[in-house]
């Protein structure tokens, strides 16, 4: 497509529940971040896909989020059990060269 | 204390006024700088990119980087109010180790029409 498409663009789930967040990067795009950004904060980086290499997941605050990246393509962050405290946006973006990131309109997830 | 400082603001000005946005940071090794936009409810968009010190012109957006002073800075001249958003800086380090971007928390901009 022609921009980062994520989806679901909201997403309120119950406390203890697991979510998936998907992400289709821009077609081409080798590169793919995940980042977190809460309230009046920053973004956080969270994993970081480079085509068939390892991924970073230096980011990623607890083992309860996962990611995957299917064949070089889209991707999906998973959080299980969820808490209060992951309630933010969370934005995909994908990147041909690594420098200028496109980002998409994020998820953002509301845990009650 | 944050490798990348920024003021979150505020910042309200009029129409017409030049902008200054600006960001610390402390970690020696980044060289690469960029500034992203966010509107509200949105994704950041790139706005500038620079590579180490030195200056970027684009339109009526200049980009500064001081890395003796490890202090980056946007201008935006004849602001509109479109110009309207939350401006982040973000910035790596050189080579294939992680290439993940690290952002400040945002300034919040506001233009009087």
């Amino acid at each position: 497509g022609a921009g980062v498409s994520q989806s679901p663009s909201n997403k309120v789930t119950e406390k203890g529940k697991d979510v998936e967040l998907r992400c289709d990067p821009i077609s081409g795009h080798t590169a793919l971040y995940w980042y977190r950004q809460s309230l009046g904060q920053g973004l956080e980086f969270l994993i970081y896909f480079q085509g068939n290499s390892a991924p970073d997941k230096s980011g990623l605050p607890s083992d309860r989020f996962s990611a995957e990246r299917t064949g070089g393509s889209v991707s999906t962050l998973t959080i299980q059990r969820t808490q209060q405290e992951d309630s933010a946006v969370y934005l995909c973006a994908s990147s041909l060269t690594g420098e200028g990131y496109t980002f998409g309109s994020g998820t953002r997830l509301t845990v009650v | 204390q944050k490798e990348v400082e920024q003021d979150p603001g505020p910042l309200s000005v009029p129409e017409g006024a030049i902008v200054s946005l600006n960001c610390t940071y402390s970690n020696s090794a980044f060289q690469y700088f960029m500034w992203y936009r966010q509107y509200s409810r949105k994704g950041p968009e790139l706005l500038m990119y620079t590579y180490s010190s030195g200056n970027k012109e684009d339109g009526r957006f200049t980009a500064q980087v001081d890395k003796s002073s490890k202090y980056i800075s946007l201008f935006i001249r004849d602001s509109q109010p479109s110009d309207s958003a939350t401006y982040l800086c973000a910035m790596r380090g050189e080579g294939t180790g992680r290439r993940a971007l690290t952002f400040g928390s945002g300034t919040r901009l506001q233009v009087q029409p």
